[in-house]
């Protein structure tokens, strides 16, 4: 079945960019029907929506980070990648990523999540 | 950006209880509203897309209604396995934001 694996640097400096990769394995990235996404997780807080992207390179980025944000996808590897530059200290959370299935499958919700990687501003 | 607000907060409740959490959207967004199930260290999980269905797998003692501003998802009898926090979600539109999470446990 389809997996997700969330890899990167646990700990980031501030003003440096955070960079996050997400595996895919048990399916192929390559779909028309789902995008792939990024969510993060501050401790007593919901989630947050970071963004999205299909295998094709169309993006959704959330308002409040696109300066800031980019996601890729490299099929050839089967994974995407979640890059934010200019980190501070509010941008320490656990990030997830997970597949987003079309609006006409599960309604554009998130039906595959990876476990999340806790990443940590500090210097 | 639209405002999903959740209550309870919390919710303490017996296994076999009936429960029901509500999330309600600062706008009206028909039916484009989920919920996930989420416990500490593990990977969430979609239990109700479109406000009503019910996701592949998930057990029928979880049931979904609502449309507009405001939405229910209902555990009939409550199982040990389902003290968890549940968050809402909506994808009406851009930023598809959450919840704050109603964190339901034992008690």
């Amino acid at each position: 079945q389809l997996q997700l694996q969330e890899s990167g640097p646990g700990l980031v400096k501030p003003s440096e960019t955070l960079s996050l990769t997400c595996l895919v394995s048990g399916g192929l990235i390559i779909s028309s029907s789902y995008y792939w996404g990024w969510i993060r997780q501050t401790p007593g807080k919901g989630p947050e929506w970071i963004g999205s992207i299909s295998y094709g390179g169309s993006t959704h980025y959330n308002p409040s980070l696109t300066s800031r944000v980019t996601i890729s996808v490299d099929t050839s590897k089967n994974q995407f990648s979640l890059k934010l530059t200019s980190v501070t200290a509010a941008d320490t959370a656990v990030y997830y990523c997970a597949r987003r299935g079309e609006q006409w499958i599960v309604n554009e919700a998130f039906d595959i999540w990876g476990q999340g990687t806790m990443v940590a501003v500090s210097s | 950006d639209i405002q999903m607000t959740q209550s309870p907060p919390s919710l303490s409740a017996s296994v076999g209880d009936r429960v029901t959490i509500t999330c309600r959207a600062s706008q009206r967004i028909s039916t484009y509203l989920n919920w996930y199930q989420h416990k500490p260290g593990k990977a969430p999980k979609l239990l109700i897309y479109a406000a009503s269905s019910l996701h592949s797998g998930v057990p029928s003692r979880f049931s979904g209604s609502g449309s507009g501003t405001d939405f229910t998802v209902t555990i009939s009898s409550l199982q040990p396995e389902d003290f968890a926090t549940y968050y809402c979600q909506q994808t009406y539109s851009h930023p598809h934001t959450f919840g704050q999470g109603t964190k339901l446990e034992i008690k």
